[in-house]
């Protein structure tokens, strides 16, 4: 079993939706982070959380740590947010595992 | 500030050569680290290069080494290549202890 589960793997949304992709982990954490992943590569970083909830635009990242478990929403999807979404958490070396992603793709 | 570069964007080996691939991190970051991701795969820790000595490692053998020079730049070496060694390398850096990673744009190596 891999320390760090997302689901769904899949995701196909029409523009408008809004989409949640979840994260759950067996190991102890500092902090989670959502991270987005286009084709080609580029990963840029969307979060880091270690508590509570976050909010960025029309993104929101929720973290339960009693749960061991995360929620990244998207509000009103759009066809740009395609992507891959991968789920990462770090413990106290900084060294991050990740998960396999959600390979998100929004329809218009 | 140009964020976390690295160089080559692509490569292409044939089996049992070697590859070194660079990594710039950005600018105030001291602590860099190297993440090998298949394809279709999360990405899996290799290193981590901190004061120019490897910090941490993940379960990656010996053929995969690396350097961090004065300026903080690291390089990845991978010796003795497999077909299995291909795929996006991705170099990220911070500052310290400091959890938030930038990443850079990979590297992606492709071995025939």
């Amino acid at each position: 079993k891999n320390e760090v589960e997302q689901s769904p793997q899949n995701l196909t949304a029409q523009e408008g939706e809004f989409i949640t992709i979840n994260c759950s982990y067996s190991v102890g954490i500092s902090a989670l982070h959502w991270l987005q992943q286009h084709p080609g590569g580029g990963i840029v970083s969307l979060f880091m959380l270690s508590s509570g909830k976050k909010k960025h635009g029309r993104l929101i990242a929720t973290i339960n740590i009693q749960e061991k478990h995360s929620s990244l929403h998207i509000t009103a999807s759009h066809p740009r947010d395609s992507a891959v979404y991968i789920c990462a958490v770090g413990g106290a070396t900084n060294k991050l595992i990740f998960g396999t992603g959600t390979l998100l793709a929004v329809q218009p | 500030d140009a964020g976390v570069t690295q160089s080559p964007t692509h490569l292409i080996k044939t089996r049992g050569q070697q590859v070194t691939l660079r990594c710039s991190p950005k600018s105030g970051h001291d602590t860099v680290s190297w993440y090998q991701q298949a394809l279709g795969q999360g990405p899996q820790f290799i290193f981590q290069y901190y004061e120019e000595e490897e910090r941490q490692r993940g379960n990656f053998p010996d053929r995969f080494s690396g350097h961090q020079f004065p300026n903080y730049s690291s390089e990845l070496n991978v010796n003795a290549l497999l077909l299995g060694d291909s795929a996006l390398y991705l170099c990220a850096s911070s500052p310290g202890l400091e959890m938030t990673q930038y990443f850079g744009p990979g590297t992606r190596l492709l071995v025939l």
